[in-house]
């Protein structure tokens, strides 16, 4: 069964970082593209940004480009989100996502993770 | 980017009753578009993606259509475990891009 285990959120000032995790088992890890999806509370889905299995191509939306970065450690089955100069807007729940193997939509998801900027 | 609008807002529908969402793109994306359902507190779920194909374990009263900047999610009869928020969102180009949900209440 796949499971994906998000960590690391919670209340930042603007302008902090924060790294958030991803702990993934029951399926092939490195096999399959990897993502973060966020939601802001009460709104809508946003992809933050996708990682590819062997971790070498990655992509970002405008609104995180620079940064935020994310990678992959194959050899623990783990993602992360590393995520710099915090903003207000920033604040939401962050979901780990595996990515589906052949097109570009989620097929399993974690809880989330909720991080807060606020002063 | 891409945008996807989704109509309408809320749709309220009796028990046993079909339900029609619509979604349509800024600009065509093929036939890369999923559906996903969420229900409060929950992840989404995984629905239908490539605009057709069901995802594992979805019911077949689920069925996706359309191509190119239009498409629909029919509910051929609502159970009440389908009132949620559905969203959709297209595949084809880098940044995937959701809609901003439709709710289906109970009427």
């Amino acid at each position: 069964e796949v499971g994906l285990l998000e960590s690391g959120g919670g209340l930042v000032q603007p302008g902090g970082s924060l790294r958030l995790s991803c702990a993934a088992s029951g399926f092939s890890f490195s096999t399959y593209a990897m993502g973060w999806v966020r939601q802001a509370p009460g709104k809508g889905l946003e992809w933050v940004s996708v990682i590819s299995g062997s971790g070498g191509n990655s992509y970002y939306a405008d609104s995180v480009k620079g940064r935020f970065t994310i990678s992959r450690d194959n050899s623990k089955n783990m993602l992360y989100l590393q995520m710099n100069s915090l903003r207000a807007e920033d604040t939401a729940l962050y979901y780990c996502a595996k990515r589906e193997a052949t097109a570009g939509v989620v097929d399993y998801w974690g809880l989330g993770t909720l991080v807060t900027v606020s002063s | 980017e891409i945008v996807m609008t989704q109509s309408p807002a809320t749709l309220s529908v009796s028990p046993g009753e079909r339900a029609t969402l619509s979604c349509r793109a800024s600009q065509t994306v093929s036939s890369n578009l999923a559906w996903y359902q969420q229900k409060p507190g929950q992840a989404p779920r995984l629905l239908i993606y490539d605009a057709s194909t069901r995802a594992t374990g979805v019911p077949a009263r689920f069925i996706g259509s359309g191509s190119g900047t239009e498409f629909s999610l029919t509910i051929s009869s609502l159970q009440s475990e389908d009132f949620a928020v559905y969203y959709c969102q297209q595949h084809n180009n880098w940044p995937w891009t959701f809609g901003q949900g439709t709710k289906v209440e109970i009427k």
